[in-house]
């Protein structure tokens, strides 16, 4: 089974600019969460997906933003870049819960997005 | 909101001995306590999780432990090795809510 990609894996942007960022969760997987890492900061949580519906949200500002597909592709948007947004970006895939017990997540391996 | 807060923010061990990392939550509904492990310049990976209705739960040198009641969960690793040197994630999920990460421990195993 094919393990979550993402792309690009790698962006070089400059302030002011927007930019798209695509995950593809694991075959089966209906839950897409999406996660800033940056050095001292560990993973912030931006925002979930389940079934094409933002089921819960991080505390960043309205400039991210994301969306699902029926096929439960998920894209991530970040517009009037800021320096501050340099950062690796990391999604990660979960199956439906099952009896309300959750199931792991798995991660893809990340964008670099590097803001100038 | 769930707070997951995480400490030592770095280890540094000696080859042979045991790490133990610590892990508190606030949300009494989460029922679900991930650990990841994260290598240089790859992808965090699940290496042990446990459930509310478990206290403890054991893979080969991994472990981890929950205290329900004081809402504590810990991560040890025994007979450390080199390969063990990574970024530690605990992570608390609750039901449908969101998975809420620690601040992650860089673990450094000395040979």
């Amino acid at each position: 089974k094919a393990g979550v990609t993402q792309t690009p894996r790698y962006l070089i942007k400059t302030r002011g600019q927007q930019v798209t960022l695509s995950c593809s969760p694991i075959s089966g997987h209906r839950s897409v969460s999406w996660y800033q890492q940056t050095p001292g900061q560990g993973l912030q949580f931006l925002f979930e997906y389940f079934s094409e519906t933002q089921r819960n949200k991080g505390n960043f500002p309205g400039r991210f933003s994301g969306r699902q597909f029926s096929n439960s592709r998920s894209e991530m948007n970040v517009s009037t870049l800021e320096l501050g947004d340099s950062a690796l970006y990391l999604c990660a895939s979960m199956k439906p819960s099952t009896g309300g017990q959750a199931h792991e997540q798995f991660f893809g391996p990340g964008t670099r997005l590097t803001v100038l | 909101g769930e707070n997951v807060e995480q400490h030592p923010s770095t280890l540094s061990v000696q080859e042979g001995d045991s790490a133990v990392i610590k892990c508190t939550y606030s949300d009494s509904a989460s029922n679900y306590f991930p650990w990841y492990k994260q290598e240089l310049g790859k992808r965090p990976q699940l290496i042990i999780d446990i459930r509310s209705n478990v206290g403890e739960k054991k893979d080969q040198r991994i472990a981890v432990t929950l205290n329900k009641t004081a809402k504590h969960f810990s991560l040890h690793i025994t007979e450390t090795q080199p390969e063990d040197s990574a970024v530690y994630f605990c992570a608390a999920k609750g039901g449908y809510q969101k998975v809420t990460f620690g601040i992650g421990t860089k673990l450094q195993v000395i040979p």
